[in-house]
């Protein structure tokens, strides 16, 4: 499986919006873009998933250019209950999943 | 309600004694998984079910077995437990897997987690 980047931590403040960019050069046709968190001691939570361009739900909004080498997770107006570990993985037709090291956000007050 | 679910949720143990965690979903997936977590290696894949009687390595397999006889249950079974494997354990659950699809959804249920010690 194509292996994803990202960087190992961000920090913020309440209220601002947050960008959390994820590499994937290698990404295949078939690999889907998926965003979990992941609280401490607790089971990672799926945020969202997209192919290409752009999906937005109620909790965030994932870009993907063209070539799909990238995707960003946008976080809008975040607050303390935020912090957590963001992890970016693809998923394809096969049973697989790897989950890179993930992105440890810390939003402050 | 719509969950995972896994037990013990802490366990210690000796090393070499046989153990069995346990997962359940009562969602009617297809598909289940096992992972574990440790510090500064994120989630690594265990095993995994396509469905009933279908199982599969996932990167780090050794020293844990699977059974799927049936959906809704997925255990874990350590034969010879080591120190090696202390970590935390998750299970997880995903209704799609393995189907492409643009209305596919690969979303995986992630259990409470167990925490294994092995002294």
């Amino acid at each position: 499986l194509a292996k994803t980047t990202q960087p190992i931590s961000m920090d913020s403040y309440e209220g601002q919006e947050v960008n959390i960019t994820c590499s994937h050069n290698n990404i295949a046709t078939n690999d889907y873009i998926t965003w979990y968190q992941q609280f401490p001691s607790q089971g990672p939570r799926f945020i969202i998933q997209g192919y290409k361009t752009k999906v937005t739900n109620e909790v965030a909004s994932l870009f993907i250019p063209a070539d799909r080498k990238s995707s960003t997770l946008s976080l809008p107006r975040v607050s303390l209950s935020d912090t957590a570990v963001y992890y970016c993985l693809l998923n394809t037709g096969g049973f697989k999943t790897i989950f890179g090291a993930g992105t440890r956000l810390f939003v402050k007050a | 309600e719509a969950q995972v679910t896994q037990n013990p949720r802490y366990l210690i143990t000796v090393t070499g004694k046989k153990l069995t965690v346990t997962c359940s979903q009562n969602m009617n997936h297809e598909y289940m998984s096992w992972y574990r977590q440790d510090p500064g290696l994120g989630l690594r894949q265990i095993y995994y079910s396509m469905n009933v009687e279908v199982t599969d390595k996932g990167d780090v397999p050794e020293g844990y077995k699977v059974s799927r006889k049936e959906k809704r249950n997925f255990p874990l079974i350590l034969e010879s437990p080591s120190p090696n494997q202390t970590s935390l354990y998750f299970c997880a659950s995903s209704p799609r897997q393995g189907i492409v699809s643009s209305r596919s959804s690969y979303e995986q249920y992630f259990g409470p987690g167990t925490r294994l010690t092995v002294t």
